[in-house]
């Protein structure tokens, strides 16, 4: 089956880390593109951060640049978000998203939920 | 940036009617090197992750019903749903792919009238 699985979500302190993953099954992974969208609660979808399909090239949204990092292994068809010094505004559902032949968003993850509180 | 602002910010559409969603960009998602508008149409069911519609404008995803068609080039789009079904009730986002960040619309949100 094509999916993609996030874990890694959870609660944290404001200025701690967590390591986000997502694995993708059932396609070529090291073939895709990938993004990171997130989604707080009862809002919309804001793009986060995307990697290309061999790692080489990655960009960031303003509000993540210098604190998040995104990264892949294709090897074990898996995507990861690593968060530091995160902030109360960072609590969203987390998503990973494939880029398809399109080039939009064809095939997305359920998200895991990442809490940043006290 | 480029923004993306949709209107309405909610819809309600008796069953069988036609619903339309609009979506403005601050500038043009026309690539020059494929001539193809670089914006997509998502669904996102209460619960669910985004379900993509509609890709470069006007191409349907392969398993979207012909009721769900996207229009518009430029700065302009539309994202119109004939004949409304009960499943159809859903926040839909417009999304710029064409240059980063890439950004969505804030949503519209489509219910039964």
């Amino acid at each position: 089956e094509v999916q993609l699985v996030e874990s890694g979500g959870g609660l944290v302190q404001p200025g701690g880390s967590l390591r986000l993953s997502c694995a993708a099954s059932g396609f070529t992974f090291s073939s895709h593109w990938m993004h990171w969208v997130r989604q707080a609660p009862g809002k919309g979808l804001v793009w986060v951060s995307r990697i290309t399909s061999d790692g080489s090239s990655t960009i960031y949204a303003d509000s993540v640049k210098g604190r998040f990092t995104i990264s892949r292994d294709n090897a074990k068809n898996t995507l990861h978000l690593q968060m530091n010094s995160l902030r109360a505004e960072d609590t969203a559902l987390y998503y990973c998203a494939r880029v398809g032949s399109g080039s939009s968003n064809d095939l997305w993850g359920r998200g895991t939920l990442v809490t940043v509180s006290s | 940036d480029i923004v993306m602002t949709q209107s309405p910010d909610s819809l309600a559409v008796s069953l069988g009617e036609r619903a339309t969603i609009n979506c403005k960009s601050s500038q043009s998602v026309l690539s020059g090197s494929n001539n193809k508008n670089s914006l997509a149409w998502y669904q996102q069911k209460p619960g669910q992750s985004p379900k993509l519609l509609i890709y470069w404008s006007s191409t349907r995803e392969s398993g979207v019903p012909d009721r769900f068609s996207g229009s518009g080039s430029g700065t302009d789009f539309t994202l119109t749903i004939t004949s409304l079904q009960a499943e159809d009730v859903a926040v839909y986002y417009c999304q710029q792919y064409h240059s980063a960040p890439i950004t969505f619309g804030q949503g519209t949100r489509l219910e039964i009238k």
